[in-house]
Order: C-alpha cells, then sequence, then structure tokens
C-alpha cells in the first residue's frame, strides 16, 4: 500500500521540543498538503505546497514550518511555539491543473505532547 | 473564504434504512465538490466528487447550487457504511481543498 507514506505512526514528544513529521509520495503528485485532525473540527489545512521550492501558509500555520526540497517529499517541523500540538497529522498529495483534483492521503501520524 | 458545512456530527440509523449525511458550501464560484470517507484503521479516501456523476458503493451526491448544498445519501445503509464522512469544497485555488467538520456514521445492525 505505498503511494503516500507517513512516519512515524506514534510520535511522543516533550514541552519545548520541535518535531518533524515525514511525508513521502511516489505518485509523481506536483502538489503536497498537511492537515490537522481534530475531533469535532475536521481536518484543517497547515500548509500547502503546488510545486518545489515553493509553499503557501494555510488556516492554521501559526507554529508550524515545513520544506519542499524533493517533489517527494513535504516534511512538517511542529516547532515548540504551537500551543497544542498534540493531534493527528494527515499528508496528502494531488496531481495539478485547472480546478481541484483527487487528494491522496498518507496514513497518519499521531503526535502526543507529554 | 470558502466553508463547508456539515450540521450533524453523529448519525445513527439501523441497517436498510436510507441515510443522508448533509453538506453546505458556501462559494460564489463553480465549486468543485467531494466526499471523502474514512473507514476505522483505514486512511481517508475519496468516495466521489460531483462531476463524475458516478453512484459508488450505492451512494449519491447531488450538486443544488440553489440550496448550496451537496447532501450524500444512500437508499439502504449497510452497517460496513459506518465511518467518518467529509465533505470538502475546491475551486478556487489548484488543488486546495476546504473540508467540513464532518460526520461519524453509524450503521446499527
Amino acid at each position: 500500500d505505498g503511494g503516500i507514506t507517513q512516519s512515524p505512526k506514534y510520535l511522543f514528544r516533550k514541552e519545548g521540543q520541535n518535531v518533524t513529521l515525514s511525508c513521502e509520495q511516489n505518485l509523481n503528485h506536483d502538489a503536497m498538503y498537511w492537515y490537522r485532525q481534530d475531533p469535532g473540527q475536521g481536518l484543517r489545512l497547515i500548509y500547502y505546497s503546488q510545486i518545489v521550492n515553493d509553499f503557501q501558509k494555510g488556516d492554521i500555520a501559526e507554529g508550524y514550518s515545513v520544506s519542499r526540497e524533493k517533489k517527494e517529499s513535504f516534511p512538517l517541523t511542529v516547532t515548540s511555539a504551537q500551543k497544542n500540538p498534540t493531534a493527528f497529522y494527515l499528508c496528502a498529495s494531488s496531481s495539478t491543473g485547472t480546478g481541484a483534483n483527487e487528494q491522496f492521503f498518507g496514513p497518519g501520524t499521531r503526535l502526543t505532547v507529554l | 473564504a470558502q466553508r463547508v458545512t456539515q450540521p450533524e456530527k453523529l448519525l445513527s440509523v439501523f441497517k436498510g434504512a436510507p441515510v443522508e449525511l448533509k453538506c453546505n458550501y458556501s462559494y460564489s464560484g463553480s465549486p468543485e465538490l467531494f466526499w471523502y470517507v474514512q473507514y476505522s484503521r483505514q486512511r481517508l479516501q475519496l468516495l466521489l466528487r460531483h462531476i463524475s456523476r458516478e453512484s459508488i458503493k450505492g451512494f449519491t451526491a447531488d450538486l443544488n447550487k440553489g440550496e448550496t448544498s451537496f447532501h450524500l445519501k444512500k437508499p439502504f445503509a449497510q452497517e460496513e457504511d459506518s465511518a467518518m464522512y467529509y465533505c470538502a469544497s475546491g475551486g478556487t485555488s489548484y488543488g486546495k481543498l476546504t473540508f467540513g467538520q464532518g460526520t461519524i456514521l453509524t450503521v446499527h445492525p
């Protein structure tokens, strides 16, 4: 079940630490996305990237950072500035073109701050 | 900004009963609308999109521009339909989607 992978599956962090979540895709998609999933709040967009070396803030970017040095990879760093980082994080990718295209999702990473 | 509203957080029905998951959107242009589903222990996946006009696993969804709705319907629910369902809207920026809050559907035997 390849396509888009995320690691690790579970991640524990102490307060004040930065952590990086990995997202890799082999679908040759130009666009990649990071979402945060919280109960009752649905999926909220953190950052997205439509092409290598370019990315934009989503709706809840504060306390997060990303990079897009390779087409296949879009890591997300949760910094100590994120006030409530405990959540389930989903990465997705899609092809680009006119309009919105189907997004393919990874299995997710559950981050817990101790 | 686009908004997608799913008014029901939880929806319970019995097997064989009709089910309708509501979705309303706010977008003045021509939206592209999707339903995504997340079964237990599986990743989020596309169920259907309005431009394809398909019926997937017995589910259909009709875009009603007058009511700005894209409700998901199935005439006879099955236990395996139990899952989290998200409505999503796109169209303002290539590939970017706005998701609703999600509805957890439980189909009882």
